[in-house]
């Protein structure tokens, strides 16, 4: 069975300052792999996804992340934090059964400082 | 477009008792799944039903039923409600199965069961 963690629980940045959210899977075949972000309140919306091809994969607000299969890794990077982008963080990846059946991660919830 | 509809947002119900999640999308789509959300633990699939008249169960199924009578709407029931069932819950579906579909997610039900 498919697994995601997520090492980091909480972290903070200050504004303008570059952020690295870390994601590691474990996975049999190749992975399907997806970042959400869940601002308070609200569910979640995709930020970006990687199923083959490139292994750096460009997402919306200016996110991006990187696969790498030696690592088993799939961090999530943006080289200018703004405060809008406090929020929590998750990491998934799909599983290989019928259906779209998406295996997540605990989260990073990330703090903004001004 | 509403997308996906969940109500009530909040609620508290006392240790036996019952009550349904409601959730609703317009977007006509043949996928819709519950996840339960606790803190620090991701998000963990309950049920998910692939078209209307067609449920199955995800990782964590016990305690709940569901039912999807209809494309739009699909349930959640809790018949004898639990202390371990206070959690926050999420709707979400999705066009196809396919793992380049996204989920779409609605704004999420938080349940205290005391």
């Amino acid at each position: 069975a498919q697994s995601v963690t997520q090492p980091d629980i909480h972290i903070t940045v200050s504004e303008g300052a570059s952020l690295e959210l870390r994601c590691n899977y474990s996975y049999g075949a190749t992975p399907y792999l997806f970042w959400y972000v869940q601002s308070p309140g609200q569910g979640l919306q995709l930020l970006l996804k990687y199923f083959s091809g490139d292994t750096l994969v460009q997402g919306i607000k200016g996110f991006e992340a990187e696969f790498k299969r030696s690592q088993s890794s799939f961090n999530l990077r943006k080289p200018s934090v703004h405060w809008s982008d406090a929020a929590e963080y998750f990491c998934a990846v799909a599983g290989n059964n019928a259906g779209n059946m998406l295996t997540f991660g605990g989260g990073t919830r990330l703090m903004v400082k001004p | 477009n509403a997308g996906v509809t969940q109500t009530p947002k909040f609620r508290i119900l006392k240790i036996g008792q019952s009550m349904t999640l409601q959730c609703t999308q317009d977007m006509n789509h043949n996928y819709m799944y519950w996840y339960r959300q606790d803190p620090g633990m991701g998000l963990k699939l309950i049920y998910y039903s692939v078209g209307a008249g067609i449920t199955d169960k995800g990782e964590v199924p016990n305690g709940y039923n569901v039912s999807r009578s209809t494309t739009e709407d699909f349930p959640l029931r809790l018949e004898l409600a639990a202390p371990s069932q206070t959690s926050v819950y999420f709707c979400a579906s999705s066009p196809t199965d396919g793992y380049n579909e996204k989920l779409f997610f609605g704004s999420g039900t938080q349940l205290s069961v005391l």
